[in-house]
């Protein structure tokens, strides 16, 4: 299967201030997905973006299918916006990567 | 986007012992899942659950292990069996909307066995 790599692994920063975590991938996928998992463990969807790019409020995401990436940007960081951000990707069933933990501090 | 119910939200077991976790879908779906997600790490899927047959479990999931039931399109259980501590975990029922393929989660249930 293919293999998910996402990076920083932890990200801390001061409310207001943006962030950008990308996801790598080993293989071309046909279906790639970002979540936000909160720090009482629901997990949101919050894209499904196998290419292009997709805005949703203060988040957008970018997907780059022919080179295997893709951004998620956070913009005017919240505290509410503190947990782990997963990307998911696959050719046939959704592989998750190792996360990236966000802290916004007030 | 689908409401879907999982419960138990949380429970503590005896080593040995089995638990089955229920999750109930608000519409009809075609594909319903479950995945785990063990203390700190990502989530690895367990098993696709099959509407009226057997289950199709990823590599390291058995059936004797992890049976699966999916009486109908809203419905689905997951047992987890013979429990031993290894086996705390986040357990976490998923379904794709019949629209695309974005995937929705059940709210999960954290497993603890003593």
């Amino acid at each position: 299967g293919i293999q998910v790599e996402q990076s920083p692994p932890d990200l801390i920063l001061q409310e207001g201030a943006n962030s950008t975590l990308r996801c790598n991938f080993s293989d071309s996928v046909n279906n790639l997905q970002w979540f936000h998992q909160n720090p009482w463990g629901q997990l949101i969807n919050l894209f499904y973006i196998p290419s292009g790019t997709k805005q949703n409020g203060r988040l957008s995401a970018t997907t780059v299918a022919t080179e295997r990436y893709s951004l998620l940007y956070i913009s005017s960081s919240q505290t509410t916006d503190s947990g782990v951000y997963f990307c998911a990707g696959s050719a046939r069933q959704l592989t998750f990567g190792s996360g990236t933990q966000l802290t916004v501090l007030p | 986007s689908a409401v879907i119910s999982q419960k138990p939200s949380r429970d503590i077991c005896q080593r040995g012992t089995s638990l089955t976790i229920q999750c109930q879908v608000d519409s009809q779906v075609t594909m319903m899942f479950w995945y785990r997600q063990q203390p700190g790490q990502s989530l690895t899927l367990i098993a696709t659950a099959n509407q009226g047959s057997e289950a199709t479990y990823e590599s390291g999931f058995v059936i004797d292990k992890f049976p699966i039931s999916r009486p109908n399109l809203t419905f689905s259980t997951l047992t987890v069996s013979n429990m031993s501590p290894e086996d705390s975990s986040i357990y976490l029922c998923s379904v794709e909307t019949r629209e695309g393929e974005k995937l929705f989660f059940g709210s999960g249930t954290q497993l603890s066995v003593l």
